[in-house]
C-alpha cells in the first residue's frame, strides 16, 4: 500500500498551460514536500509545507497543504520546457520519522 | 561548498555477489539517508544515520545493511545480490534529523545485477 499517492503518474501538455498535480494520503503527516528530479540527478528540494492550509509560492509554482494535512497539490501557471521532469512529494509524519515518498508525476512540457 | 558525493555512479554485478557504494555528504551535515529508487516501487527508504548511529530502517532485507564514519561518511553494503536489486541508490545529507530538515540528494549510484 502507497501512503502517497500521487496523480496524475503521467502528464504532458503544451508550453504555456496551466497544470495541477496531487500528492493525497488517508494518514495526517506532520510535513510534506515536494521535490524535481531531472534524468541522471538526485531529488532537489523544492518547498516543505508544515501547517495545515499553507500556501507557498515559488515563481510560477504554488504549493498548497490540505487543512487536515494529509494531502498536497501543486500547482504551475504557464508551464516552461524547463518544468519537465518527475515532481515528487515526500513527507513524515512526525519529525523524527522516516520520510516516505510518492511515485511521482512525470511531467513533460511541450515547446 | 561542495554537494553530496556518491561513488561509484554506475556499477554492474552478477547475481550473488556484493557491493559497497560511498556517500559524502555536504560538509558539517551529520545525518545521511539511503533510498531505493526504481521504476516500478519508485523512491523507498532504505535507512538513515546520525552521528554514527542507525536511526531509521526501512522494510529491506537483511541482506542491506550500512554504516556511517565519524566524519559523516557513508557506506551501504548488498550481500548475495538479486536481480531484483537493481536500481538507482541515492544518498541525502541533512545537518540534523527530522523530516522538515531540507535533504540534499547525490545524482546516485546505478547498480545493475546480471
Amino acid at each position: 500500500t502507497q501512503l502517497l499517492e500521487q496523480s496524475p503518474q503521467f502528464l504532458s501538455i503544451q508550453e504555456g498551460e496551466n497544470l495541477t498535480v496531487y500528492c493525497n494520503s488517508s494518514s495526517v503527516f506532520s510535513s510534506l514536500q515536494w521535490y524535481r528530479q531531472e534524468p541522471g540527478e538526485g531529488p532537489v528540494l523544492l518547498v516543505t509545507v508544515v501547517t495545515g492550509g499553507e500556501v507557498k509560492k515559488l515563481k510560477r509554482l504554488t504549493f498548497q497543504f490540505g487543512d487536515a494535512r494529509k494531502d498536497s497539490s501543486l500547482h504551475i501557471t504557464a508551464a516552461q520546457p524547463g518544468d519537465t521532469g518527475l515532481y515528487l512529494c515526500a513527507g513524515g509524519k512526525s519529525r523524527d520519522d522516516k520520510i516516505i515518498f510518492g511515485k511521482g508525476t512525470r511531467l513533460h512540457i511541450l515547446p | 561548498k561542495a554537494g553530496v558525493t556518491q561513488t561509484p555512479r554506475y556499477l554492474i554485478k552478477t547475481r550473488g555477489q556484493q557491493v559497497t557504494l560511498s556517500c559524502s555528504p555536504i560538509s558539517g551535515h551529520r545525518s545521511v539517508s539511503w533510498y531505493q529508487q526504481t521504476p516500478g516501487q519508485g523512491l523507498q527508504f532504505l535507512f538513515e544515520y546520525f552521528s554514527e548511529t542507525q536511526r531509521n530502517k526501512g522494510n529491506f532485507p537483511g541482506r542491506f545493511s550500512g554504516r556511517q564514519f565519524s566524519n559523516s561518511r557513508s557506506e551501504m553494503n548488498v550481500s548475495t545480490l538479486e536481480l531484483g536489486d537493481s536500481a538507482l541508490y541515492l544518498c541525502a545529507s541533512s545537518l540534523s534529523q527530522g523530516v522538515t530538515d531540507t535533504q540534499y540528494f547525490g545524482p546516485g549510484t546505478r547498480l545493475t545485477v546480471l
